[in-house]
C-alpha cells in the first residue's frame, strides 16, 4: 500500500472549516484514500473513502486532486469534539487485502 | 446495536506470564482484525480473519503471539511469555465482507511489568 504523509499536528477555531491534509505520491490506481479519526482513549473510527471523485458524507468532505496524489479531508464546522488524531490511509479494497496501514497521522485540536 | 467489544479493558501481567485478549465482533461481520498500537503511533496491523481462517497473519512480530477465531465470531489474540515491548494497546475491528468499513473497539490496554 501507498505510504502517506500528513502534518503532525493542527489547530481550528471552533465553527470554522478544519482542512487535513494528506500526500500520497506513490498512490495506485487502483487504490483507494480512506480517512480514520481516533479520539482520545478510544478506537479509531471511519470518516470517509474515494477514489477520484470528490465525496461528501455526513460527517466530512474528501477532495482529492486531479493527479491523486494529494487530498484533503474538510470539516465544515469544526466543533470540540471533532479534537482527534486524523488518519489518512491508502489501500486497495480488492478481497485479501484488507488491512489498513495506518501513519503517525494528523492531530487536530479544535480551540474554542 | 452492540458494537465491538473488547476484555478486559485493562491487563497488567509480569514478564514471563501468558495473556488471553478477547474480541467479540458486531453480529453478522465475518471479517475480524487485530492491531496493536503503542504510545504515541497509529494502530499496526496484526491478523485478519475472514471467517474461522486467518486470511493475513503477516503483522504477528513473532511467534510468542497467536490467534485463534474458532467458530468465526470471537476471538482470542494469545501471548506467550510476555516481554515489557508487549505493552500496548490491543485493537479489534470488525467489518462486513468486502466491507469499507472496519468497526474498532475500544481496546485492551496491556501493561507488561
Amino acid at each position: 500500500d501507498a505510504k502517506t504523509t500528513q502534518p503532525p499536528s493542527m489547530d481550528c477555531a471552533e465553527g470554522r472549516a478544519a482542512n487535513l491534509p494528506c500526500n500520497h505520491s506513490t498512490i495506485s490506481g487502483n487504490e483507494y484514500v480512506y480517512w480514520y479519526r481516533q479520539i482520545h482513549s478510544q478506537g479509531p473510527q471511519y470518516i470517509i473513502h474515494g477514489l477520484k471523485n470528490n465525496e461528501t458524507n455526513e460527517m466530512a468532505s474528501l477532495i482529492i486532486t486531479e493527479d491523486r496524489k494529494s487530498s484533503t479531508l474538510i470539516l465544515p464546522h469544526a466543533t470540540l469534539r471533532d479534537t482527534a488524531v486524523y488518519y489518512c490511509i491508502v489501500k486497495q479494497t480488492n478481497f485479501g487485502n484488507e488491512k489498513l496501514t495506518f501513519g503517525t497521522g494528523t492531530r487536530l485540536t479544535i480551540i474554542p | 446495536g452492540a458494537g465491538v467489544s473488547q476484555t478486559p479493558s485493562n491487563k497488567v501481567t509480569e514478564k514471563g506470564k501468558y495473556v488471553e485478549l478477547r474480541c467479540d465482533p458486531i453480529s453478522g461481520h465475518t471479517a475480524l482484525y487485530w492491531y496493536r498500537q503503542s504510545l504515541g503511533q497509529g494502530p499496526e496491523f496484526l491478523i485478519y480473519f475472514q471467517g474461522t481462517g486467518a486470511a493475513d497473519d503477516s503483522g504477528l512480530p513473532n511467534d510468542r503471539f497467536f490467534a485463534v477465531r474458532p467458530e468465526g465470531s470471537v476471538s482470542t489474540l494469545k501471548i506467550q511469555r510476555t516481554e515489557r515491548g508487549d505493552s500496548a494497546v490491543y485493537l479489534c475491528a470488525s467489518s462486513l465482507p468486502g466491507g469499507n468499513e472496519q468497526f474498532f473497539g475500544p481496546g485492551t490496554r496491556l501493561t507488561v511489568l
